[in-house]
């Protein structure tokens, strides 16, 4: 089983629409965990961190079930801009290392 | 603030030639990883140094993969000889604190490398 898994896509979405992904992971020991965004051939870049209470950004909301293992991503009222792949990320232990999901593609069309 | 800079952006090779890549952090970063990113795949954790020394490297084939990171900045991973398998991006990331917790790692454009 992998340690964090995603659906990996594509979501392919019509602009102003709602999107959510979703992600499970294995180890219950999980400290920390974020949602990153990659775009096509660029590096990734933290999007926001996922904390147990729920946080939202703007149009972004995520959420942490610790019981479930699971972690949510929604995106309100998408934009063409908001077409990337996006990362779920989990930080096991002490050692600042994370493990990434393999990612799920959204593309949003106009 | 400049970022996370890696060298080349590109590489073709053949199998079994030798090849290397370089990452500057960003300054005052303490912590320095590499990762590895197959096409279609998440980022996986090579090599981990907090300053110069070595936090993890369970993750990196010793048999071929080797990294540094003399006087705790700038970092060279080395793959000697290359297999088909190894084509992929390779990213550096550096974050600012070191020992226990998370904080944010940034991320160098990465080096594409293509093994024939």
């Amino acid at each position: 089983r992998k340690e964090v898994e995603q659906d990996p896509g594509p979501f392919n979405v019509p602009e102003g629409a709602t999107v959510a992904f979703n992600c499970t992971y294995s180890n219950s020991a999980s400290q920390s965990f974020f949602w990153y965004r990659q775009d096509c051939r660029k590096e990734p870049k933290l999007l926001m961190s996922v904390y147990s209470s729920g946080n939202e950004d703007g149009r972004f909301t995520a959420q942490l079930n610790r019981a479930s293992q699971y972690i949510s991503l929604l995106i309100r009222d998408s934009k063409l801009s908001d077409s990337a792949t996006y990362l779920c990320v989990v930080n096991v232990g002490s050692a600042r290392q994370l493990t990434f999901g393999s990612g799920t593609q959204l593309t949003v069309l106009p | 603030e400049a970022g996370v800079a890696q060298s080349p952006r590109y590489k073709i090779i053949e199998k079994r030639q030798s090849v290397a890549f370089w990452c500057n952090p960003i300054s005052g970063h303490a912590t320095l990883y590499w990762y590895q990113q197959i096409l279609g795949q998440g980022p996986k954790l090579l090599i981990q140094f907090q300053n110069n020394g070595v936090v993890d490297d369970s993750q990196l084939p010793k048999d071929r993969f080797s990294a540094e990171r003399l006087k705790g900045v700038d970092s060279t991973l080395k793959i000697q000889p290359a297999k088909l398998e190894d084509s992929a991006v390779y990213l550096c990331a550096s974050s600012y604190l070191a020992g226990p917790g998370t904080d944010t790692q940034y991320f160098g454009p990465g080096t594409r490398l293509t093994v024939l």
